[in-house]
C-alpha cells in the first residue's frame, strides 16, 4: 500500500529555534498534503493543506508566517516551525492523498513529536 | 458551530465480544464519513469509509453504519482481539470541502483484554 514517511519522528529544541518537519510520500505522487497537529487525548486539528506548486491554505486561526509550509515537489512537504516557543510543543502529523485511487483514503505519516525547552 | 463526539471513556471489552463505538455530529451534513485507527505516538490508519447514501458498510471484522437523520455513524469490531487495542477516531468532510480535507473526533480509546 501507499506509504507516507515524515521525519524526524521526534525533536527536542530550544526556544526561539525553527524546527523543519518533512512528509514525504514514498511510492505515489502527493499532489495535496495535509498538515495536521494533536494534543495528547485531543483529536487531529487541521492546520493547512499544502498543495504542490502553489501556496498552502491555512485553517482559520493559524499563523502561516509560523507555520511555513513548502510543496516543492510531487513527494515532499515540509512545514518549519519558526521561532518555536514551548506553546507550540505537539504532535505533529501530515497526510496525503493518492490521486491514483478514487476512494479518499488518507495516508497518514507516523508523526512528529515537538518538544520546546 | 460544528462538532464531532466521540465517547471520551475508554471502552473496556473483554476478548470475543463486540466493540460499538459512537460518532455523533452537530452543525454537519457530511458527506463522506471515515474511521481510523490510531496507536499511541503513530498516525492514524485507515479503516473504512462510507458516504451519506449508505447504510452499512463492512470490512472483515468491522462494521460501519451511517444515520444521517440520527446524525451518527456506529462502529463496530466483532470478535474483538487484544491487537485491536487502540484508539478510533472517526472523520467527517462535507460535499463543498475540497476532497481529502476531513474534520477529526478526539477518538475513543478501546482496550480488549484477554
Amino acid at each position: 500500500g501507499a506509504v507516507v514517511s515524515q521525519h524526524p519522528s521526534w525533536v527536542i529544541c530550544k526556544s526561539g529555534t525553527s524546527v523543519k518537519i518533512e512528509c514525504r510520500s514514498l511510492d505515489f505522487q502527493a499532489t495535496t498534503m495535509f498538515w495536521y497537529r494533536q494534543f495528547p487525548k485531543q483529536s487531529l486539528m487541521l492546520m493547512a493543506t499544502s498543495n504542490e506548486g502553489s501556496k498552502a491554505t491555512y485553517e482559520q486561526g493559524v499563523e502561516k508566517d509560523k507555520f511555513l509550509i513548502n510543496h516543492a515537489s510531487l513527494t515532499l512537504s515540509t512545514l518549519t516551525v519558526t521561532s518555536a516557543h514551548p506553546e507550540d510543543s505537539s504532535f505533529y502529523i501530515c497526510s496525503a492523498r493518492d490521486p491514483g485511487r478514487t476512494n479518499e483514503k488518507l495516508f497518514f505519516g507516523s508523526g512528529t513529536q515537538l518538544s520546546v525547552l | 458551530s460544528q462538532k464531532i463526539e466521540q465517547n471520551s471513556e475508554a471502552l473496556n471489552i473483554q476478548e470475543g465480544k463486540t466493540a460499538t463505538l459512537t460518532c455523533n455530529y452537530t452543525n454537519y451534513s457530511p458527506a463522506y464519513l471515515q474511521w481510523y485507527r490510531q496507536d499511541p505516538g503513530r498516525g492514524p490508519v485507515f479503516l473504512l469509509l462510507i458516504r451519506e447514501n449508505e447504510k452499512e458498510k463492512r470490512k472483515e471484522r468491522l462494521k460501519v453504519t451511517f444515520d444521517t437523520t440520527l446524525k451518527q455513524s456506529l462502529f463496530h469490531i466483532t470478535a474483538s482481539q487484544p491487537a485491536d487495542s487502540a484508539t478510533y477516531l472517526c472523520a467527517l468532510r462535507s460535499e463543498g470541502d475540497s476532497w481529502g480535507k476531513f474534520q477529526f473526533g478526539a477518538g475513543t480509546q478501546v482496550v480488549v483484554t484477554p
